[in-house]
């Protein structure tokens, strides 16, 4: 059972725009910044979205992140074959000693 | 060319030992906090461990507390993940991340390295 709940799946046509939700708690997302992963199928995870909605150099302005109170998502829009992977979220979750947390993940299917 | 890669994965028996490394190379390694994080087969993303720039700086996860060392080397440029104790639980690809340069993100991570706990 992840710490953050993400939807396991989702899905979408080419050139539509779709959203993957992240929910969390005060001790995370309600306190810290929200980053958001993406894996493609055999490969390392890769970072998509840092400090809520900034992208790193090379990520195209498709991938847009937002965050609010306790949740956060990611949207995708003009959706791409190539975008099929799996995508996590994460933050630095203040309960106990610290650590940072993932949400289970969500894998976006391409129709 | 910013890259890390790992090794050291392996098939071990219950309760046996690994010692994991990561190579760093591109940048100023010694500039940078890291971390591992893990990956159970089908299963999703677990940190796993920190260690600040100096080394001064350590949390685990309690999954793994009092029986994972993290280390490095700055001179050899290199992260390491010291594994004891382990359990079937512990089969999973490991992965290291860069921290850091991106806010509080993982922006650089390895292509990963599996650990089979299998008798």
């Amino acid at each position: 059972q992840s710490v953050l709940t993400q939807p396991p799946s989702a899905s979408g046509t080419p050139g539509q725009r779709v959203t993957i939700s992240c929910s969390g708690s005060s001790s995370n997302i309600g306190s810290n910044t929200v980053n958001w992963y993406q894996q493609l199928p055999g490969t390392a995870p890769k970072l998509l979205i840092y400090s809520n909605n900034q992208r790193p150099s090379g990520v195209p302005d498709r991938f847009s992140g937002s965050k609010s109170g306790t949740s956060a998502s990611l949207a995708i829009s003009g959706l791409q074959s190539e975008d099929e992977a799996d995508y996590y979220c994460a933050a630095w979750d203040d309960s106990l000693n610290g650590s940072w947390v993932f949400g289970g993940g969500t894998k976006l299917t391409v129709l | 060319e910013v890259q890390l890669v790992e090794s050291g994965g392996g098939l071990v028996q219950p309760g046996g030992s690994l010692r994991l490394s990561c190579a760093a190379s591109g940048f100023t390694f010694s500039s940078y906090e890291m971390n591992w994080v893990r990956q159970a087969p089908g299963k999703g993303l677990e940190w796993v461990s920190y260690i600040s720039s100096s080394g001064s700086t350590i949390y685990y996860a309690d999954s793994v507390k009092g029986r994972f060392t993290i280390s490095r080397d700055n001179a050899k440029n290199s992260l390491y993940l010291q594994m004891n104790s382990l359990r079937a639980e512990d089969t999973a690809v490991y992965y290291c991340g860069r921290f850091g340069e991106l806010g509080d993100a993982f922006d650089i991570w390895g292509q990963g390295t599996m650990v089979t706990v299998s008798s």
